[in-house]
């Protein structure tokens, strides 16, 4: 399996508070990219990155920022948690364009 | 923009039966195409992936994906059903955008049922 651990696994949080989730990853890759998982809706793309300092937005990208300082870790805060962000959220790296990505095992968020 | 449908949201099977779960996607240039299974509490894993060549996919687990470009489709297929193939299925299309870098985009996923 690729090296990737995200943390928390499981968190609950009140509505209104700045919530961060963390990927690491131990590969090396360039890419890495944050998910979120609902019921009939797939996967959709939160941000991805494709460098250190280097994001850019995906299809769902209000109410969430990233950041990554450093190649191995990418950081997606919730600036102010709404039970619309209650969902799954997935990591995934991957090592070059058009190259498969590697999924972490996901961490599940609920805004009460 | 690229598309991703999956047709059926549950299929069930018996075992030992033919899997088929369908995948259609909508695509301007030529797609890469991917599946992907997800079981209960964990991440996504690479079934099987469509770049260039070869229109016959085989991937692990016996199972395998057919592009059709007439079609437009990429559905997956595993002649004999196992009681482990019991997950989620996602069908995933990559999206060019600015920069020359790709996304995957998915479809709702399929979540396939094996039965004794």
């Amino acid at each position: 399996d690729a090296g990737i651990t995200q943390s928390p696994r499981h968190k609950v949080t009140e509505t209104g508070t700045p919530v961060t989730l963390r990927c690491h990853q131990t590969e090396n890759h360039r890419y890495m990219y944050w998910y979120r998982q609902d019921p009939g809706h797939g996967l959709r793309l939160i941000h991805y990155s494709y460098g250190v300092k280097d994001t850019d937005k995906g299809e769902v990208s209000d109410g969430y920022s990233v950041s990554r300082s450093k190649t191995e870790d990418f950081l997606l805060t919730l600036e102010s948690a709404t039970s619309s962000q209650t969902s799954v959220y997935f990591c995934a790296i991957s090592e070059a364009a058009n190259s498969p990505l590697h999924f972490g095992n996901g961490t599940r968020l609920t805004v009460t | 923009a690229q598309s991703v449908t999956q047709l059926g949201s549950h299929v069930s099977v018996s075992e030992g039966a033919l899997v088929l779960l369908r995948c259609n996607y909508s695509s301007s240039v030529p797609p890469y195409l991917f599946w992907y299974v997800q079981y209960p509490n964990q991440g996504l894993q690479l079934l099987l992936k469509y770049t260039t060549g070869a229109t016959l996919v085989k991937g692990i687990n016996g199972f395998e994906a057919e592009f059709k470009k007439s079609e437009t489709s990429f559905h997956l297929t595993k002649p004999s059903a196992h009681m482990s193939d019991a997950a989620e299925y996602f069908c995933a299309v990559s999206e060019s955008f600015s920069g020359g870098y790709n996304k995957l985009i998915f479809g709702a996923g399929t979540r396939l049922a094996v039965h004794p």
